[in-house]
């Protein structure tokens, strides 16, 4: 079955702590991973994705994430957390064609401390 | 560029009223349409997802529907809601046809739904 779990519900950090958010996957055929960030009230927005290549990728407000294939498991991680990073962060798995669905994981909260 | 558009922002209704919640998207043509709905504190649930046209396939049983009267517009209806249909209900929508790199879903700012 597909799924997606994000083991921690709410994390806590110190701003200028580093981050990182779990995420593991299963998947029948080659995944395409995501992560997303949703600030509260909002919509959801897209952070960074992997589909093929370098196993660590880049996304956007300094957040990277690295594929583990042996591990089904697509950590998202910063190396230092600002306020404005408090939000809920939902990782998802599809597939490669685009009639494919997007799963998500239940999300985590990620709140700062000043 | 590509914008997607939900209405209203915020509703709240009686139980046993009537809903229509409606998404637009700007800037492209044919794409895959959902709606999504996120109960407080919880995940994302797919409720429906269209490739076209008329076409609505409906992941979970429930007392809402879905149309999709044009291209770029997908509504979420129900005759009678429940207390249960409270949430946060995310339209998105994707490239149909695109290359794998495309296969990304974009959402709406979202409707906060509450039944009262």
């Amino acid at each position: 079955a597909q799924s997606v779990t994000q083991p921690d519900i709410h994390i806590t950090v110190s701003e200028g702590a580093s981050l990182e958010l779990r995420c593991n996957y299963s998947y029948g055929a080659t995944p395409y991973l995501f992560w997303y960030v949703q600030s509260p009230g909002q919509g959801l927005q897209l952070l960074l994705k992997y589909f093929s290549g370098d196993t660590l990728v880049q996304g956007i407000k300094g957040f990277e994430a690295e594929f583990k294939r042996s591990q089904s498991s697509f950590n998202l991680r910063k190396p230092s957390v600002h306020w404005s990073d408090a939000a809920e962060y939902f990782c998802a798995v599809g597939g490669y064609s685009s009639a494919s669905k997007i799963i998500f994981g239940s999300g985590t909260r990620l709140s700062i401390r000043p | 560029s590509q914008t997607i558009h939900q209405w209203p922002a915020t509703l709240v209704q009686p139980v046993g009223s009537p809903l229509s919640l409606e998404c637009t998207v700007e800037g492209t043509s044919n794409p895959n349409l959902y709606w999504y709905r996120q109960a407080a504190g919880r995940g994302l649930q797919l409720l429906f997802y269209s490739v076209g046209i008329g076409q609505i396939s409906s992941e979970v049983p429930q007392n809402l529907s879905a149309s999709r009267p044009q291209d770029r517009q997908f509504i979420l209806s129900s005759k009678k809601l429940l207390l249960s249909d409270s949430g946060f209900y995310l339209c998105a929508w994707s490239v149909r046809g695109g290359t794998v790199s495309e296969n990304i879903q974009y959402f709406g700012a979202g409707t906060r739904l509450s039944v009262l």
